[in-house]
């Protein structure tokens, strides 16, 4: 089983749509969570993280974390095509490097 | 968020050189790491690397084939030694405290050929 697990995708959404996507984790004890946003051949970047039980809202975005469940998801609203990037789920466990799912292509249509 | 220089950018080398890559960050930070990503696929951690001490290596990669330096708290070299085309990959440093995000330099594209 991997540690952290996305659906590959392509996720395709229609401009202006809700964009949901989904991590499952392995690791019960993991405490941290971030979503990092990659755009074809470039490097990850930031843009949510997640530390409790709940919802987190930035923006167009939301971060949910449900620690029972071992699930994380981010939400995007209003999608717009310059949101059509992978995007990658991230789980930290204790002392421990961030340890990465294999991420989900979000295709956002005009 | 730290700033992190990384370079080169990105290189072609021959099969059995050796490349350096350098990290450079601009202000002091507890953790450094270096991952590899190869093509379509996501991050995998190749080393912790320690300030002043060898780096831990994860599971599947060795220092004779990775030596790290990581002589003070903001700078770090990654080389990729005897290197083959299956190390064809973007290399990303990233730094971090103990509890918090990971950022990443802008990457190494390293063509093997």
């Amino acid at each position: 089983q991997k540690e952290v697990e996305q659906n590959s995708g392509p996720l395709s959404v229609p401009e202006g749509a809700i964009a949901s996507l989904n991590c499952t984790y392995s690791d019960r004890v993991s405490q941290s969570f971030f979503w990092y946003r990659q755009y074809s051949g470039k490097s990850p970047e930031l843009i949510m993280s997640i530390y409790s039980n709940g919802d987190k809202e930035d923006g167009r975005f939301t971060a949910q974390l449900n620690k029972a469940s071992q699930y994380v998801s981010l939400l995007i609203r209003d999608s717009q095509p310059s949101d059509s990037a992978t995007y990658l789920c991230a789980v930290k466990t204790g002392r421990r490097a961030l340890t990465f799912g294999s991420g989900t292509r979000l295709q956002v249509q005009p | 968020s730290a700033v992190i220089s990384q370079k080169p950018s990105r290189d072609i080398c021959q099969r059995g050189t050796s490349l350096t890559i350098q990290c450079q960050v601009d202000s002091q930070v507890t953790m450094m790491f270096w991952y590899r990503q190869q093509p379509g696929q996501s991050l995998t951690l190749i080393a912790t690397a320690n300030q002043g001490s060898e780096a831990t290596y994860e599971s599947g990669f060795v220092i004779d084939k990775f030596p790290i330096s990581r002589p003070n708290l903001t700078f770090s070299t990654l080389t990729v030694s005897n290197m083959s085309p299956e190390d064809s990959s973007i290399y990303l440093c990233s730094v971090g405290t103990m509890n918090t995000e990971a950022f990443f330099g802008q990457g190494t594209r390293l063509t093997v050929v």
